[in-house]
Order: C-alpha cells, then structure tokens, then sequence
C-alpha cells in the first residue's frame, strides 16, 4: 500500500531557483525519509527526519515535518542541473517489522 | 549503488517462465528487501527478510518467490503465476531495523518477449 502522496508530480524550474516538494501520508509514522532517484538507477538516501523532529537540515537540503497534518516538504535551495531526478518520500512504519512505505514520487528537471 | 549488487541488468521472460533475478550484498546488513517500480509509480514492497531463512510477503507478493539461505544473497524469482511481470526491480538492504535506512542496488529491467 502506498501511503505517500506527492506534490507536484512533476516540477520544472530554472538553475539557480529553489525547489519545493510535499508529500502527504495518512498514518502514523515513526520517522520520514527522502529518497533520489536518477533515471534508471536505485534511490539513494538523502534525508531522514523523526517523528518528534519538526525541521532539519543537510546542505542545501531542508526538510520540514508536520505530524499535526501528516505532512512534510523538502526544498532544495539553489539548483544544479544534476539535481535532475525523481525524489520520493518514504514513511517508516511498524507494521511487525520496520518497513518503508513509498510515495510515487515527484520529478525534478533543472533547466541549464 | 556500493555494496549492493544486482544481477542481471536487463532481463527478459517468455511466456510460461519462471525467471531469477539475483541481488548480493557485501554490507552485512541483517535486512534485504525487493520491491517494484512501474513506469512513473513509486516502489511496491513485494518481499522482504530481517534474518537469515526467515522472510515475510510484502504488500504484492502474488506471483513471486523468495529465499534467503545466506545473509549475503536474497534471490527473487518471477513465476509464470506473475501475469504482468514487466517493471524495474529494486534490492534493497538496512542496516538494522531500529536504524530504518535502506540501501538500493541498481536494479533489474524486467521484460516480457
């Protein structure tokens, strides 16, 4: 089941602007994560955040967190064109087991 | 994509076939996962394993099947039963459960003849 709804499906900005993504899920989490993902290739981790963490940083990466609203942002502040990929959220659930429950993503392209 | 190594890099099926596909890590990570990806789609968990001998169905294992005899090596097999197999296929590994990350392989392009 996908619990992760992102927003947009497709971003397209100019290098140099910021950019901007949301991803909403319905239950409770025990952290969330942002995951990049290169045409054709696996994810890589980029972020992760807990669920008693309202904001948090790593470069030029910026995550905020709002439990009250099952919702998250990442924002990537000034662009490069390799910045280009698809980003996907992922709730850490426990279900039994720890498991991460994709969103279906959100695709970047940075305009040279 | 360190670490975690996918095998073969493209693959195709004919009809009535059951195919293997092969994910090795040299992490020593206790979890390994397989999920799949559609065009344009997020990931679906189709199985998942915390220890060795031990794995669990994901959210879509219908049609699939796995083992886990080593630590190192979680195979995924597509069974003729997998009445739409064509997608990307993703290995993952985690650390340990309480850590939560997971650790992609470079996938598996899935296709039918």
């Amino acid at each position: 089941s996908q619990q992760g709804e992102e927003d947009p499906q497709a971003l397209s900005i100019q290098e140099g602007e910021n950019a901007t993504m949301n991803c909403s899920y319905k239950t409770s989490i025990n952290n969330l994560q942002w995951y990049r993902q290169n045409s054709g290739r696996g994810l890589v981790h980029l972020i992760l955040i807990r669920s008693n963490e309202r904001e948090k940083h790593s470069g030029r990466l910026r995550v905020t967190l709002d439990t009250s609203k099952k919702s998250s942002s990442l924002l990537i502040t000034a662009s490069r064109a390799a910045d280009t990929a698809s980003y996907f959220c992922a709730t850490g659930v426990r279900q039994g087991a720890q498991k991460l429950v994709f969103g279906q993503g959100t695709r970047l392209t940075i305009n040279p | 994509d360190g670490g975690i190594t996918q095998s073969p890099k493209y693959l195709f099926r004919k009809e009535g076939q059951n195919v293997t596909l092969s994910c090795e890590q040299n992490l020593n990570h206790d979890a390994m996962y397989w999920y799949r990806q559609d065009p344009g789609q997020g990931l679906r968990l189709i199985y998942y394993s915390q220890i060795v001998n031990d794995f669990q169905k994901g959210d879509i294992a219908e049609g699939y099947s796995v083992s886990r005899e080593k630590k190192e090596s979680f195979p995924l097999t597509v069974t003729s039963a997998q009445k739409n197999p064509t997608a990307f296929y993703l290995c993952a590994t985690q650390e340990e459960l309480a850590k939560n990350i997971q650790y992609f392989g470079a996938g598996t392009r899935l296709s039918v003849l």
